[in-house]
């Protein structure tokens, strides 16, 4: 099945560690994006990526970090710098033009902040 | 910068009625996309419908249509015949046409479907 893949579905994270999320996609496309949403809001890009080997912050990329080293695949490390990290975060593809652009999205994954 | 804007945080429709949900934007652009998603409590973000802003006829989806006004920058969503499934949060959402552009979201509005 063609789709993004999120793992893991739910993740605790004590203070002062890093974490990371997994985002894979078969989709064959090329840009790749990180939502983060908070409870009762909507949704706030973290970073996105056009191409492989490169990327470009959103809207609250404090404290986040990301990598694009392969096309299928765009994790995101949540430092320790993130104050406030709990929250669900969900990936998003989409083709980079054409009339198919649609931004399709992942199951999300919880962090908790144990 | 781009902002989407839903007035509505909360809405409510019987089943088997009409509800329209309502958007407005800001932008610049005159090349851009909009959609509206659906999110379900089981928080997955499901496309409901897609508009290009270069089209002046309003997209349908089944039950679902829009009422695209460009000038006015508005982008409501009419769901007709109202079903429980239909109950979750529905998000806005604004896309430029250009090339990886990001989506901009509103903050959403809760639809509850009542017997």
């Amino acid at each position: 099945d063609g789709g993004i893949t999120q793992s893991p579905k739910y993740l605790f994270r004590k203070e002062g560690q890093n974490v990371t999320l997994s985002c894979e996609q078969n989709l064959n496309h090329d840009a790749m994006y990180w939502y983060r949403q908070d409870p009762g809001q909507g949704l706030r890009l973290i970073y996105y990526s056009q191409i492989v080997n490169d990327f470009q912050k959103g809207d609250i990329a404090e404290g986040y970090s990301v990598s694009r080293e392969k096309k299928e695949s765009f994790p995101l490390t949540v430092t320790s710098a993130q104050k406030n990290p709990t929250a669900f975060y969900l990936c998003a593809s989409s083709r980079n033009s054409g009339t198919t652009n649609t931004i399709y999205f992942g199951e999300g994954s919880w962090l908790t902040v144990v | 910068a781009q902002t989407v804007t839903q007035s509505q945080p909360e809405m409510s429709v019987q089943e088997a009625e009409t509800v329209t949900l309502s958007c407005t934007y800001d932008t610049s652009e005159s090349d851009y996309y909009l959609f509206w998603y659906k999110q379900p409590p089981s928080r997955q973000m499901i496309l409901v419908i897609r508009q290009e802003a270069y089209k002046q006829q309003n997209a349908t989806e089944n039950r679902f249509s829009v009422n695209f006004q460009k000038a006015a920058k508005s982008f409501s969503l009419k769901i007709s015949d109202s079903q429980l499934g239909d109950a979750a949060m529905y998000f806005c959402a604004y896309r430029f046409a250009g090339t990886a552009s990001k989506l901009t979201f509103g903050t959403g509005t809760r639809l509850q479907v009542t017997l």
